[in-house]
């Protein structure tokens, strides 16, 4: 078993569609992490949170520690947005833990 | 610009050959890892040092070996010992071993 688990594994939206990527993990955590990798390959550090809300421009991160789990929404979603998404977990350990990734295509 | 690099992007080698794959910051970090990601899957740490001169073994450090002499630089050897090296190597660093991790471009490795 995944110490993290994504869904969807895969997204298709039309543009301007509010967008959902949940995460879920199983161990004790320091923080979690979203992701956004592109088709290139590079990978940019979207949010890192530990408790509540943030947000950053049509990004939105959440966090509900009682229950492991996290969501990422985009508002307004965008062809410019299409890319994996990954969350990732340090635990209490100081361990990294990554899901597989959620691969979203917003279609013009 | 201050970042994480790591050359070259693509990179071929032929079977039993050991190759190295380049990672440097510029970011004052203390802590800087390596990942081997591989399709369906999530990333794996191959190994990680927390301050130079130290480093540790991640959950996949079979057939790979590193060194950590500056604090800017991370060099990853993917050695012939390495059963299946074909794959995309994320390099990563952190404040501490705790922070948020930046990444870099990542080198694809294709082994013939």
């Amino acid at each position: 078993k995944n110490e993290v688990e994504q869904s969807p594994q895969n997204l298709t939206a039309q543009e301007g569609e509010f967008i959902t990527i949940n995460c879920s993990y199983s161990v004790g955590i320091s923080a979690l992490h979203w992701l956004q990798q592109h088709p290139g390959g590079g990978i940019v550090s979207l949010f890192m949170l530990s408790s509540g809300k943030k947000k950053h421009g049509r990004l939105i991160a959440t966090i509900n520690i009682q229950e492991k789990h996290s969501s990422l929404h985009i508002t307004a979603s965008h062809p410019r947005d299409s890319a994996v998404y990954i969350c990732a977990v340090s635990s209490a350990g100081n361990q990294f833990y990554f899901g597989t990734g959620t691969s979203l295509t917003v279609i013009p | 610009d201050g970042g994480i690099t790591q050359s070259p992007k693509y990179l071929f080698r032929k079977e039993g050959q050991n190759v190295t794959l380049s990672c440097e910051q510029n970011l004052n970090h203390d802590a800087m890892y390596w990942y081997r990601q591989d399709p369906g899957q999530g990333l794996r740490l191959i190994y990680y040092s927390q301050i130079v001169n130290d480093f540790q073994k991640g959950d996949i450090a079979e057939g790979y070996s590193v060194s950590r002499e500056k604090k800017e630089s991370f060099p990853l050897t993917v050695t012939s010992a390495q059963k299946n090296p074909t794959a995309f190597y994320l390099c990563a660093s952190s404040i501490s071993r705790k922070g948020e991790q930046f990444f870099g471009p990542g080198t694809r490795l294709t082994v013939l």
